[in-house]
């Protein structure tokens, strides 16, 4: 089975600019999270999705969004790029459907290292 | 927040010795999840112990959990030069607003 596939693996972008990550969850899995990694803040968690709805969303600004399409596979988008957005983020995919199957493994993408300039 | 909060921060060790990390947690889990992260690369996950185990092995990994006192630890024996990485522990909890809480990480070299 192919892992997590996030694209691209780097960007460079400029402040005010936005950017669109992707990635593409194990086969078969229909849970996708974000997560951000900086070294001041360590891995935050930005937002799950399951079957195309946002299940739960992190500490961050509107600026920060997502979205799932019907192959499970998953956007997210960054408005208005700011200096403090440079991070590496990182997809997450796992089987888990809901609350009472919450003990299932998360497998991590290599993560999209973005820096804003 | 971070509810993990791995210890110590770093670890030097000799290759062929074992290593022992820790991570403390905050509040009730599901379940407790250790990682493993090259040079700011993705996290390879190692193993998932949910919380009415107390112990789970993996080839070379020995992970123990005490919810009562709200920690775990990892155990790497044999340490390899390869096994140098970051590792991090993460617990799940939640509910319908389940995710991962990640600790900082402890950094392991292991030197040749």
């Amino acid at each position: 089975k192919a892992g997590v596939t996030q694209t691209p693996r780097y960007l460079i972008k400029t402040r005010g600019q936005q950017v669109t990550l992707s990635c593409s969850p194990i086969s078969g899995h229909r849970s996708v999270s974000w997560y951000q990694q900086t070294p001041g803040q360590g891995l935050q968690f930005l937002f799950e999705y399951f079957s195309e709805t946002q299940r739960n969303k992190g500490n961050f600004p509107g600026r920060f969004s997502g979205r799932q399409f019907s192959n499970s596979r998953s956007e997210m988008n960054v408005s208005t790029l700011e200096l403090g957005d440079s991070a590496l983020y990182l997809c997450a995919s796992s089987s888990r459907t809901g609350g009472y199957s919450a003990n299932t493994e998360a497998f991590f993408g290599q993560g999209t290292r973005l820096t804003v300039v | 927040s971070q509810q993990g909060e791995e210890d110590p921060q770093a670890l030097s060790i000799q290759e062929g010795e074992n290593a022992t990390m820790n991570c403390s947690y905050k509040t009730s889990i599901n379940n407790l999840q250790w990682y493993r992260q090259n040079s700011g690369r993705g996290l390879v996950h190692l193993i998932l112990i949910r919380s009415n185990e107390r112990e789970k092995h993996s080839g070379r990994l020995r992970v123990t959990l005490d919810t009562s006192k709200k920690s775990s630890s990892l155990l790497i024996t044999a340490s390899r030069a390869a096994d140098t990485a970051s590792y991090f522990c993460a617990t799940g909890s939640g509910g319908s607003n389940y995710k991962l809480t990640f600790g900082k990480g402890t950094l392991l070299t292991v030197n040749p």
